[in-house]
């Protein structure tokens, strides 16, 4: 059972910049495992921010940007708004497996 | 405008059944894969199965294989999700999300369907 990790809650200051990370269990991640970002707020669905790594949607805002860094897949908000503090949540595509996996998520409080 | 509308949400029984349905409109729903995600009340998000857009791959989560069956029909552009010997770790809301169609996956989503598992 693959198991994808995110840190459980983060807090930024308006302005700042904050890195949320997401580990698979299986190892070094690559492009090969297409990450994608999700924000989600109380009460909403889901909104996509990031898919294959990097490549923001049509309604993504320049501020949010994907990488991979040191094996994980990384999502980057920065400056900060107020409006970020959401819940944000990272998925991977494993081959192997022909299936997806979502991490646990991470809290953005915004301070 | 892409919108996707689940439906078939309902109370039901450990042990029972229930289809869900997602009625697609505003793109070409042949073309394009599609999935299941679900969340827990209160809990993260899990993907539970996608299909391809002409049916020849399918493919679930542990969790749910054996259990679940997803199907389509693109000449009524709606996508199915049949569950069958339902249990409480199952209760949720279930999400239809489009997938690649030679682009982006996963970038449009409906607002979901409760299912919940009780006796």
């Amino acid at each position: 059972q693959t198991v994808v990790t995110q840190e459980p809650l983060l807090t930024v200051s308006p302005g700042g910049t904050v890195t949320l990370t997401c580990a698979s269990s299986t190892g070094a991640l690559t492009s090969d495992n297409f990450p994608n970002w999700f924000q989600q707020k109380p009460g909403q669905a889901p909104r996509p921010l990031i898919y294959s790594t990097g490549d923001r949607h049509s309604w993504t805002p320049a501020r949010f940007s994907g990488s991979l860094l040191g094996g994980k897949a990384a999502l980057t908000l920065s400056p900060v708004q107020p409006e970020d503090e959401a819940e944000y949540y990272c998925l991977l595509y494993f081959r192997g497996t022909q299936s997806w996996v979502f991490g646990g998520g991470t809290k953005v409080t915004v301070l | 405008e892409v919108q996707l509308v689940e439906s078939g949400g309902d109370l039901v029984r450990p042990g029972g059944s229930l289809s869900l349905s997602c009625a697609a409109s505003g793109f070409r729903f042949s073309s394009y894969w599609m999935h299941w995600v679900r969340q827990a009340p209160g809990k993260g998000l899990v993907w539970v199965s996608r299909i391809k857009d002409d049916a020849a791959t399918i493919n679930y989560a542990d969790s749910v294989k054996g259990r679940f069956t997803v199907s389509r029909d693109n000449a009524r552009n709606t996508l199915y999700l049949h569950m069958n010997g339902l249990r409480a770790e199952d209760t949720g809301v279930y999400f239809c999300v489009r997938g690649p169609g030679g682009g982006a996956d996963f970038d449009y989503w409906g607002q979901g369907a409760l299912v919940t598992v009780s006796s």
